[in-house]
């Protein structure tokens, strides 16, 4: 139990197209989601934290009108890289929170390459 | 101010060679700490949560212990196959926010 897919696995994109990532609690509901961004070598870093049917809440450095977050059901949130451009090339990690629990359970990530 | 810190940042060890790896903590009112391990290319997989001291938790192995002030994660005869990046973490606010330690990258061979 307790699986998260990410959609796709990897994206190759030109420099300022849009990318959306999806993340999917395949088999549990998740109020919570996490979006995590990492670079080769170094540990997760967190982006935002999105709630079901509210704004996503993004940390400190983040542009939250070029990572928009939408977590419209209880199994679903997307990231989408709007206008991306070479420097937000990196590893992509999403992770869902058990509605009521405390344990995040991460997804296999997406790698975006922009060109 | 919450952290994590994890030792050592990187481990070789010859196959059947157990260890531990260490994850120190300073957080006010710990919610739980998180075992995970990372592969290359892959997203983090959860191993364990330890809620209070004395709390042990195993899996194949792996054994994962809890104190007030640090967790440690035994690896008891090694494989190859145990070689990854193990970080641990821990929620620091009310919304579960992880904050996770720079991880030990552990190499096995054979």
């Amino acid at each position: 139990g307790a699986v998260v897919s990410q959609h796709p696995s990897r994206v190759i994109c030109k420099s300022g197209t849009s990318v959306k990532i999806e993340c999917r609690s395949l088999d549990f509901q998740a109020t919570t989601m996490f979006w995590y961004r990492q670079f080769p070598k170094q540990s997760l870093m967190l982006m935002a934290t999105s709630n079901e049917g509210s704004k996503a809440t993004y940390e400190q450095g983040v542009e939250k009108d070029k990572f928009l977050i939408n977590h419209a059901s209880l199994t679903l949130s997307t990231l989408t890289v709007t206008s991306a451009h070479p420097e937000d090339s990196s590893f992509y990690i999403c992770s869902a929170r058990v509605s009521g629990g405390e344990t995040q359970y991460f997804g296999p990530g997406t790698r975006l390459l922009v060109l | 101010e919450d952290q994590v810190t994890q030792s050592p940042e990187a481990l070789r060890l010859q196959e059947g060679e157990s260890s531990s790896l260490n994850c120190s903590y300073t957080v006010s009112g710990l919610r739980g700490l998180f075992w995970y391990r990372q592969d290359p290319g892959k997203g983090p997989e959860f191993l364990f949560t330890l809620y209070s001291a004395g709390e042990e938790k195993e899996k194949e192995r792996l054994k994962a212990t809890l104190t007030k002030k640090e967790s440690f994660l035994h690896i008891t005869a090694p494989k190859p196959e145990d070689s990854a990046t193990y970080l641990c973490a821990v929620p620091i606010n009310a919304g579960n926010m992880l904050t996770f330690g720079g991880g030990t990258r552990l190499m096995v061979k054979p």
